[in-house]
């Protein structure tokens, strides 16, 4: 159980393009979905906190205009990197919080999308 | 005195002997940590995790301790295995589910 997807695994776009990522609870109700962004052999860095039916919470210094989140159900959330550039090139992670899990504050990690931007 | 384990970003250790990870956390009212091991271009997984009122947690083959003084956690992984080579990543609960992440220790497990 507490399986989270994420679809695509991998994405190359070109600059000034958007790509849409899509994180998905599959065997469970998620009410919170994070979202993260991980540079390489570096930690995962919190982008913003996305909650089913409001607005999402960005960290700071996250663009809020650029990276679009919508989690429009309690099984799917998504990220869109609007007009992307090579610097947004990288491993995006989302994770969810189980509504019905006793301790709410476990994470379940989807696998990854790997952004690249020409 | 007593010691404090330091971070260290890579870990070499002979399969077979135990690992011992360590990560330092700031806040300390964090009430919940968690251990994760990520392979390379996966997310992470969950290994174990602690909460606050304890100082030791033990699971198949690992066990986290928790030291709240010198705000100290550490992971032991016994009889390490090549399976075990992998970045692993300590997290405190700031609150509301979200979590901080340290930095990583990538382990490296010598057949």
């Amino acid at each position: 159980g507490a399986v989270v997807s994420q679809h695509p695994s991998r994405v190359i776009c070109k600059s000034g393009t958007s790509v849409k990522i899509e994180c998905r609870s599959l065997d469970f109700q998620a009410t919170t979905m994070f979202w993260y962004r991980q540079f390489p052999k570096k930690s995962l860095m919190l982008m913003a906190t996305s909650n089913e039916g409001s607005k999402a919470t960005y960290e700071q210094g996250v663009e809020k205009d650029k990276f679009l989140i919508n989690h429009a159900s309690l099984t799917l959330s998504t990220l869109t990197v609007t007009s992307a550039h090579p610097e947004d090139s990288s491993f995006y992670i989302c994770s969810a919080l189980s509504r019905a899990a006793v301790n709410t504050d476990t994470q379940y990690f989807g696998p990854g999308t790997r952004l690249t931007v020409l | 005195g007593e010691s404090v384990g330091l971070h260290l970003p890579t870990l070499s250790v002979q399969e077979g002997d135990n690992s011992i990870i360590n990560c330092a956390y700031s806040n300390s009212a964090s009430d919940y940590f968690i251990w994760y091991k990520q392979e390379s271009g996966k997310g992470p997984q969950f290994i174990i995790d602690i909460r606050s009122n304890m100082d030791k947690r033990q699971g198949q083959r690992v066990t986290v301790l928790l030291n709240k003084t010198v705000k100290h956690l550490s992971l032991q992984i016994a009889a390490t295995q090549p399976g075990d080579s992998a970045v692993y990543f300590c997290a405190e609960n700031i609150g509301g589910g979200k979590s901080t992440f340290g930095d990583g220790t990538t382990l490296t497990v010598k057949p």
